[in-house]
Order: C-alpha cells, then sequence, then structure tokens
C-alpha cells in the first residue's frame, strides 16, 4: 500500500519531443505529489508538484496530469531538451514523509 | 540563501567502523528527514525529525542506526559498526515548520563507501 510504481524504466526522446513518465500509486492517504529531477551525483531537486484536488498543473514546459480515481499521475515535458536529460523520480506523500518510485532515466538526444 | 548542507560529501569507512553523517538544513527550517538511496534504486524513507525529537522512525534499521537533531547544530545521522550493504548515497531534506505545502528541499547526498 506504500508503494509507488513508476514506468518506464528508461526513456530516450528526440530533442523537441515530449517526454512521459507515469507512476501509479495505492494509497488513497497520500496528499501531495512532487516530481524531481535528480542529475549524476546530486540530490533530487523539486521540479514540480500536485495536490490530488486539482486535475493538471502546468509549470513552463513541465506539466502534472493527475487522475484521482484511477490513482495515477504523470510528468510530461514538452519540447524536451537535452538538458533535460536526467533521472526523474515520482513521489507521493502522506504524514509527512515521501514515498518515491524507482526512478526514469530520461535521454533526450540531440 | 544557502540550500541544504551535508557533510561529508564522500565518506569511506572499513567494515566495523563509525559513520557519522551531518546535515545542516535551509534557514528557517526546523524538519529534517533523512532518506537513503542505493544505486539504481529510487529514495527511501528513514527517519523524520523535528528539533531535539523523532517523530517518525519507522524506516529506520532496528539496529546500529541513529538520528538526531538537536536544539543548537546540524541533523546526524550515526551508522555503528558499518557493513558493507551500508554503502549508498544518504539524503538530508528539509522543510519550514508551519508549511501547508510539504515541500522538501534536498541536501547533495553523502556517498558512503564501506570497504
Amino acid at each position: 500500500q506504500q508503494q509507488v510504481k513508476q514506468s518506464p524504466q528508461s526513456l530516450i526522446v528526440q530533442k523537441g519531443g515530449i517526454s512521459i513518465i507515469n507512476c501509479a500509486y495505492e494509497n488513497t492517504a497520500f496528499d501531495y505529489f512532487p516530481w524531481y529531477q535528480q542529475f549524476p551525483g546530486k540530490g533530487p531537486a523539486l521540479l514540480i508538484a500536485i495536490r490530488p484536488d486539482v486535475s493538471e498543473k502546468k509549470e513552463g514546459r513541465f506539466t502534472i496530469s493527475f487522475n484521482k480515481s484511477a490513482k495515477q499521475f504523470s510528468l510530461h515535458i514538452m519540447d524536451s531538451q537535452p538538458g533535460d536529460s536526467a533521472t526523474y523520480f515520482c513521489a507521493a506523500q502522506g504524514a509527512q514523509k515521501l514515498v518515491f518510485g524507482q526512478g526514469t532515466r530520461l535521454t533526450i538526444n540531440p | 540563501n544557502a540550500g541544504v548542507m551535508q557533510n561529508p560529501r564522500h565518506l569511506v569507512r572499513r567494515r566495523g567502523q563509525e559513520a557519522r553523517l551531518r546535515c545542516s538544513p535551509m534557514k528557517g527550517h526546523s524538519h529534517v528527514y533523512w532518506y537513503r538511496q542505493l544505486p539504481e534504486e529510487g529514495l527511501k524513507f528513514m527517519v523524520y525529525l523535528q528539533k531535539e525529537n523523532i517523530i517518525d522512525e519507522s524506516g529506520m534499521p532496528k539496529e546500529r542506526f541513529s538520528a538526531e537533531f538537536p536544539k543548537e547544530g546540524p541533523s546526524i545521522l550515526r551508522i555503528q559498526q558499518v557493513v558493507r550493504g551500508d554503502s549508498a548515497a544518504y539524503f538530508c531534506a528539509s522543510s519550514p515548520q508551519a508549511s501547508v505545502t510539504y515541500e522538501q528541499y534536498f541536501g547533495p547526498g553523502t556517498r558512503l563507501t564501506v570497504t
């Protein structure tokens, strides 16, 4: 019940394309859903986050889509750039602790 | 406005030694969280602390691991008698005292290698 399942494990997208990463959760007590970006040797950096009372949130090229009934949420990166190449983690928060997905290694080909 | 600080960034210990990892939260933050990341895996929650209090340690191994966040100074994650399986990246995160958005900001991590 505490798991967050993330897919795909790795993703290759051409420059300018759309990158899509999906996550699913079980625990309906989760009330906050952030996405983190991590570069090699660095800590995770908060990218964008959403609460379950909202179905979509957009910040620049990054959009979260949230489907409460399906218990799924996804990250869309529009106009993907080589600088977006990193590992992306979805997470779900409840009781002040984050439960992370397994991560998606995103590569943007120039 | 400095972010979350962790030191050391890299730590090498022999089996049986002790490891001490330090975390200074962002200015104005009084909640600290520790997570562990094994190679090619996501982060796993270990412990949540406020000043002088452990709030949730449900992710901490029962033996050899302890954490504290004293009134003054950084939070410390202590691993006694380290074993090879303790090799991982340990990340600290912090959040504001009365946050309603629950944003956790992560430090750069300490990479522990046990030889």
